[in-house]
């Protein structure tokens, strides 16, 4: 069965610090992998994602991640983080029919 | 840019009432899904749907559930008789053709009294 990891439940960061969200999964087979981030009243919005290839995946906002096979991680980075990066995040795993199952997610709070 | 759009934002009702819920999947879109979240749980896969029928379904997803596209534009979720557990926000979301994004609406927000 597939399933995922997010072992913080709430990370805290100052404005401009880097910021690493872990994200540990569980699956059968090739994962696909996803991260989500969710805004207070907000839908959950892609930020990036892995098929295949290159290990190290762009996204939007300026936000990295890895994958780790010999981990079994897919963990997201961000160099220098923005007060509005403040939201939850959810890392995701699936097939190719985008049955996802999430992580509980990651709470990010950015202080000034 | 084009979104997905779910109606009603939040909707209280009785036990044992039936609620259907609306989505707008972005208009190209082929794939349709419900996903849910109990207050402070995960989010969940419900169903899948293509080419005007189920392709996957949880275990969550039992004969209280069904899907519907009944037009070219709407896709809704009905439960026939609530029950106290099926409170929850639930999620519609789209994607197109091939391995692209699956965009999400903003959720319904469902209260089972």
């Amino acid at each position: 069965a597939q399933s995922v990891t997010q072992p913080d439940i709430h990370i805290t960061v100052s404005e401009g610090a880097s910021l690493e969200l872990r994200c540990n999964y569980s699956y059968g087979a090739t994962p696909y992998l996803f991260w989500y981030v969710q805004s207070p009243g907000q839908g959950l919005q892609l930020l990036l994602k892995y098929f295949s290839g290159d290990t190290l995946v762009q996204g939007i906002k300026g936000f990295e991640a890895e994958f780790k096979r010999s981990q079994s991680s897919f963990n997201l980075r961000k160099p220098s983080v923005h007060w509005s990066d403040a939201a939850e995040y959810f890392c995701a795993v699936g097939s190719m029919s985008y049955k996802l199952s999430f992580g509980a997610g990651t709470t990010v709070t950015v202080r000034a | 840019e084009p979104e997905v759009t779910q109606t009603p934002s939040h909707q209280v009702t009785q036990m044992g009432q039936e609620v259907i819920l609306r989505c707008v999947p972005i208009s190209n879109h082929l794939y349709f899904y419900w996903y849910r979240q109990i207050l402070g749980q995960k989010v969940e896969f419900l169903v899948s749907f293509y080419n005007n029928e189920i392709s996957e379904k949880s275990e969550i997803f039992d004969d209280q559930f069904s899907v519907e596209r009944p037009d070219g534009s709407n896709f809704t979720l009905k439960i026939r008789s609530t029950k106290l557990e099926d409170s929850a926000m639930y999620f519609c979301a789209s994607r197109p053709l091939g391995t692209g994004e699956l965009f999400f609406g903003e959720g319904s927000r469902l209260t089972v009294l």
